[in-house]
C-alpha cells in the first residue's frame, strides 16, 4: 500500500458527461501529480499542484481541470467526455519537490461509452 | 521539457537470465526514479537515484545513474516470472516518465 488513495477505482460514463476523480495523498505530502495512461501509451503528465497551488501543466486538455484543497486532497475534473478519454488516471504524491520519493495511487480506470 | 527514452521497448527473456533496461534523458539528470507496473495496475516504487554514479539495489534489481551520460540502467539478475511487468523511469525534475519497457519472463 503506497498510502495514496484514489477514488473511484472504476468509472463508466457516457460521452458528453462530466466526472470527478479524487486523490488523497500520503500524509504530509504537499505535491500531487496527475497522469493519464491510455492503452499502449506511456504515462502522460497532466498537472501538478503543490500546497494548493498549480505548479506545472503538461498535456492537459482544456476540458480537464484540477484543484488541490486545503486538506491537500486533489480532484481532477473531466468534462465533455469523449471516447478517447478512456484511460487509467493516476495521481502521485511526494513530500516536496526534488529529491523526495514519489508514490502512486492505484489509479482510476475511466471508460467512456 | 525533459524527455526520457527507454530501451528496449519490450523484452522477452527466459527465467534465470540477466537483463538490462536503459533510460536516456534529453537533459541533465539530477535524479531519477524507477517504477514497476503490472498491467493495468498502479506503479510500484523501486528506487530513486539522486547522485551521479549512485547505485542502488532492491532484491535482485540494481540501478545505476550516470549523470555525465544522462543515462540510467536497471539490471535484473536471475530473472523470475514475478519480475514481469512494465518498468518505467521518471525524472526527478518535473516528474516526466519514459514510455516504459515491457518485460516478459518465460518459465
Amino acid at each position: 500500500d503506497s498510502g495514496v488513495t484514489q477514488t473511484p477505482k472504476h468509472l463508466i460514463t457516457a460521452t458528453g458527461q462530466r466526472v470527478t476523480l479524487r486523490c488523497s495523498p500520503r500524509s504530509g505530502d504537499l505535491s500531487v501529480y496527475w497522469y493519464q495512461q491510455s492503452l499502449d501509451q506511456g504515462l502522460q503528465f497532466l498537472i501538478q499542484y503543490y500546497n494548493g497551488e498549480e505548479r506545472a501543466k503538461g498535456n492537459i486538455l482544456e476540458r480537464f481541470s484540477a484543484q488541490q484543497f486545503p486538506d491537500l486532497h486533489s480532484e481532477l475534473n473531466l468534462s465533455s467526455l469523449e471516447l478517447g478519454d478512456s484511460a487509467l488516471y493516476f495521481c502521485a504524491s511526494r513530500r516536496g519537490g526534488m529529491n523526495t520519493e514519489a508514490f502512486f495511487g492505484q489509479g482510476t480506470r475511466l471508460t467512456v461509452v | 521539457s525533459q524527455e526520457l527514452e527507454q530501451s528496449p521497448q519490450s523484452l522477452i527473456v527466459q527465467e534465470g537470465k540477466n537483463l538490462t533496461i536503459n533510460c536516456t534523458s534529453s537533459k541533465t539528470l539530477y535524479g531519477l526514479y524507477w517504477y514497476k507496473q503490472k498491467y493495468g495496475e498502479g506503479l510500484i516504487f523501486l528506487m530513486m537515484l539522486q547522485k551521479g554514479g549512485e547505485e542502488k539495489s532492491h532484491e535482485k534489481i540494481t540501478a545505476k545513474l550516470d549523470e555525465k551520460k544522462q543515462q540510467s540502467s536497471l539490471h535484473i539478475t536471475a530473472s523470475q516470472p514475478s519480475h514481469a511487468g512494465i518498468y518505467l523511469c521518471g525524472a526527478d525534475v518535473g516528474m516526466r516518465f519514459g514510455a516504459g519497457t515491457r518485460l516478459t519472463v518465460k518459465p
